[in-house]
């Protein structure tokens, strides 16, 4: 099956610093999302992202499809940012059947 | 729109008893998915429903898994009987059609089975 990887494992910022995560795959995919799980647990919509660039506030996400890879990027981070970033891709011969979530990046942001 | 809700937030069971997560997805949603986080597995998709059809369920543990989708608002995802390993945190998710569009994710369930 397909292989989702995202670096780094780890994270640790100073509050106002500028960061980028990125998610690699195995093989090519219909859909492609970004979440935040925050300390509590919750998994929050980022980006769905199949491909190209888009624009969230202080965060934003690009995927080159043919490449097989995604980035987010979190410009003037926050403490508020701090959790658990996971990539998610449907793969392409997998029609309609599963997300595949990466390991995700453990984000620390202090103050 | 309230997004997907699930019941209970949490639950502790006693090894053997039975036990029962709800999920009611976002309406208008045609596609449900149950998945399970633990720190060993990461997030790991156990069944896939689409029109409260059963499409994928090759992710359901064992036969102590078993999970029902009665029609377009309810779903339930049932452990009979419930383990230890089974401790976990329960995830429910839906989508407009299936993974070619947005998944939106309940709050989940912790499950603790001591």
């Amino acid at each position: 099956g397909i292989q989702v990887e995202q670096s780094p494992p780890d994270l640790i910022l100073q509050e106002g610093a500028n960061s980028t995560l990125r998610c690699n795959f195995s093989d090519s995919v219909n859909n492609l999302q970004w979440f935040h799980q925050n300390p509590w647990g919750q998994l929050i919509n980022l980006f769905y992202i199949p491909s190209g660039t888009k624009q969230n506030g202080r965060l934003s996400a690009t995927t080159v499809a043919t490449e097989r890879y995604s980035l987010l990027y979190i410009s003037s981070s926050q403490t508020t940012d701090s959790g658990v970033y996971f990539c998610a891709v449907a793969p392409s011969d997998n029609y309609g059947q599963n997300f595949v979530f990466g390991p995700g990046t453990r984000l620390s942001v202090l103050p | 729109d309230a997004g997907v809700i699930q019941s209970p937030r949490h639950e502790v069971t006693e090894m053997g008893q039975e036990v029962t997560l709800r999920c009611k997805p976002i309406s208008g949603h045609n596609s449900l998915f149950w998945y399970r986080q633990t720190m060993m597995r990461g997030l790991e998709l156990l069944i896939y429903f689409n029109n409260n059809v059963p499409i994928d369920d090759s992710g359901m543990p064992e036969d102590r898994f078993s999970a029902k989708m009665p029609n377009a608002s309810f779903s339930t995802l049932k452990i009979q009987p419930s383990e230890p390993r089974d401790s976990a945190v329960y995830f429910c998710a839906s989508s407009s059609q299936g993974v070619l569009t947005e998944a939106f994710f309940g709050q989940g369930t912790r499950l603790t089975v001591v």
